[in-house]
């Protein structure tokens, strides 16, 4: 099993360009969720979806896009890149929201 | 707001010793996860307890949630450099959708 397949595994962009980050998961989970990784300041929730078609804020989604047209993708947009969208990001899925997640490998996006 | 705090922040120990991390917070949870993140790697999910007061053992692991589902730990026994790691928390709320993350641990387990 896959389980979170996220892409790419590293990026650099320039201010002001544009990206897409892809996460899939094969476990047939309703639950997908966009988080971002900072120094001292633990997992932050960007974007999440309760299913196919649904997307929501989360803590700190401004700057950021997403999509789930299909149930096993969820796909993170970066429009206007800026140096504070410098991070890790980590897609991740669950079954049910209680009972915890599986997370991909994680994008370190660098913006220069 | 709601928020996690762990302690210690970081820990550096030698092989064999025992040690707890702790989780606090002010709010009541649903359900909290404890998790296990290596360099390079996304979180890897350990425990999940949902009831106050539920003692789960993994190997050397044990993880207590409070009785009042507002605070959680973490005991190694016997700690080996294979624990070394970065060790966060998760409380899923009682109402809305929202699952918060503590800042972690960083343990460092010398051989």
């Amino acid at each position: 099993n896959a389980g979170v397949t996220q892409t790419p595994k590293f990026r650099v962009l320039k201010t002001g360009q544009s990206m897409t980050l892809l996460c899939a998961q094969d476990m047939n989970h309703e639950y997908m969720y966009w988080y971002r990784q900072d120094p001292g300041m633990g997992l932050r929730l960007i974007h999440y979806s309760v299913g196919e078609g649904t997307t929501a804020k989360g803590e700190v989604p401004d700057g950021y896009n997403v999509s789930r047209l299909k149930k096993q993708n969820f796909l993170l947009g970066l429009e206007s890149a800026a140096p504070s969208q410098t991070s890790v990001y980590f897609c991740a899925s669950s079954l049910v929201r209680r009972e915890g997640y599986t997370f991909g490998s994680g994008t370190r996006l660098t913006v220069v | 707001t709601q928020l996690l705090e762990q302690s210690p922040q970081f820990l550096s120990i030698q092989e064999g010793e025992n040690l707890t991390v702790y989780c606090n917070s002010s709010s009541v949870f649903s359900s909290l996860q404890w998790y296990r993140q290596e360099p390079g790697e996304g979180p890897v999910l350990l425990v999940t307890v949902v009831t106050g007061g539920e003692v789960k053992k993994l190997k050397r692991l044990t993880f207590q949630f409070g009785d009042a589902r507002k605070d959680s730990s973490l005991h190694i026994t016997a700690a080996q450099p294979g624990d070394t790691g970065l060790y966060l928390c998760a409380g899923a709320g009682t109402g809305g959708f929202k699952t918060i993350f503590g800042a972690g641990t960083r343990l460092f387990v010398k051989a």
